[in-house]
């Protein structure tokens, strides 16, 4: 079946533009996580959604950053007013059900770049 | 807040040859899982670990897990260069669903 995808693949902006990332979870998953990476980092945890909700937006670097979730499905990610230090790839994934096993499925990612 | 540091960081590796990538936590943890990432691509997961003394094998890579020891294991045999990638362990707190991944292992296996 489809897996996590990501739109889009690559995003190069200009500091202080804002963007929007999207993640499409697996279909019937109910939890659904952004991450950060950065240059030959391991993952930054940003946020997690369970069903629409955000109950845990610990990660969120600053202010700048917000996301959403509709209908139990896509997800987005919104960068205010970027800065060169979010360069990164952002990563979502998604799982049936946080807890338990809780295996992560992961998207390929969107490549952040600001200049 | 929990930690997790992996080592090496680094593995430069003849094909053929035997290693074992470690990564050690610092917290009570009743998850482990271990990813593989190829250069520009996800992650992909490897192995989910649950148990204490939990070892699980897919070719020639085997995990295992130490709870008391707050120590997973990732061990190469013979390895062969389609092995190159790196390879993430993440950790997840007892009854949390956030993981805390390590920064990673860099493998690359030579001919």
């Amino acid at each position: 079946g489809a897996g996590v995808s990501q739109s889009p693949s690559n995003k190069v902006t200009e500091k202080g533009k804002d963007v929007e990332l999207r993640c499409d979870p697996i279909s019937g998953h109910t939890a659904l996580y952004w991450y950060r990476q950065r240059l030959g980092q391991g993952l930054e945890f940003l946020i997690y959604f369970q069903g629409n909700s955000a109950p845990d937006k610990s990660g969120l670097p600053s202010d700048r950053f917000s996301a959403e979730r509709t209908g139990e499905s896509v997800s987005t990610l919104t960068i205010q007013r970027t800065q060169q230090e979010d360069s990164a790839v952002y990563l979502c994934a998604s799982s049936e059900l946080a807890g338990g096993i809780n295996e992560q499925y992961f998207g390929p990612g969107t490549r952040l770049t600001v200049t | 807040e929990l930690k997790v540091e992996q080592n090496p960081l680094f593995l430069s590796m003849q094909e053929g040859k035997n290693y074992t990538i470690y990564c050690n936590y610092s917290t009570t943890s009743d998850r482990l899982y271990w990813y593989r990432q190829d250069p520009g691509k996800s992650l992909e997961s490897l192995f989910v670990l649950l148990s204490n003394g939990a070892v699980k094998q897919e070719g020639r890579l085997m995990a295992s897990l130490d709870t008391k020891a707050r120590l997973s294991t990732l061990h190469i045999t013979a390895a062969v260069h389609d092995l190159s990638a790196t390879y993430f362990c993440a950790v997840a707190p007892r009854g949390n669903y956030k993981l805390t991944f390590g920064k990673g292992t860099l493998l690359t296996v030579n001919p």
